[in-house]
């Protein structure tokens, strides 16, 4: 059963649109972290968010903490060709602090 | 800089074949974590080590083992292979302690596995 469901699945726009990824559970999280994974590769830090509420912005990227820490949003403006790739929300459980949990996964392509 | 070591990087196992992931990482990590992923989705957590001693499940534990060997190792095994146990195979490792929050996941490049 994976805890974090991510939508859309997929995704394909065109350079220059904007885009919104979603991330949602029924449980609550004491942080939610956010990677992006190219083919061949370990998935990559993009952002951590720690409190409900929280927003923090990566130059294009806006990253969202939902207010009672069960869901988040990534928002990117302007897509580039570069931001192609497989973007994963992960959270830590408020339980079990060492246990990362990783969502479905949204794989972005952006063409020109 | 090593960072998180796996190997094999490949590997191809006949229905019923046992073998061990290997996992070892340079970071001083207190934690360690498996991850499978199958073809164009996330990734789901087999079994994970908050500390040198410890391990526990995560959500797809069956099938597999796991070994906490020292600080820096971590290994994953298969006793007998199935099909279903096809996928890519991530360790990961990262320091968490009482005064840090979440903390970065480090990833290795990956074990790609099928099994005929």
């Amino acid at each position: 059963t994976q805890l974090l469901e991510q939508s859309p699945q997929f995704l394909s726009i065109q350079e220059g649109e904007n885009l919104t990824v979603y991330c949602n559970s029924s449980s609550v999280f004491s942080s939610l972290q956010w990677y992006r994974q190219e083919p061949g590769e370990g998935p990559v830090l993009l952002v951590t968010v720690v409190t409900g509420g929280e927003v923090k912005k990566l130059k294009r990227l806006t990253f969202q903490f939902g207010d009672a820490r069960k869901d988040s949003s990534l928002h990117i403006t302007a897509a580039q060709p570069g931001d192609t790739g497989l973007y994963l929300c992960a959270g830590e459980s408020t339980g079990t602090a060492s246990k990362l949990t990783f969502g479905t996964g949204t794989r972005l392509q952006v063409t020109l | 800089n090593a960072g998180v070591t796996q190997t094999p990087k490949f590997q191809v196992l006949k229905t019923g074949q046992s073998m061990t992931l290997q996992c070892a990482q340079d970071m001083n990590h207190n934690s360690m974590y498996w991850y499978r992923q199958d073809p164009g989705m996330g990734l789901r957590l087999i079994y994970y080590s908050a500390s040198e001693g410890t391990t526990d499940k995560g959500e797809v534990p069956n099938g597999y083992n796991v070994s906490r060997l020292n600080k820096r190792e971590f290994s994953l095994r298969l006793e007998s292979a199935a099909p279903s146990q096809t996928s890519v195979y991530f360790c990961a490792s990262r320091e968490l302690g009482w005064y840090k929050g979440n903390t970065e996941a480090f990833f290795g490049q990956g074990t790609r596995l099928t099994v005929v």
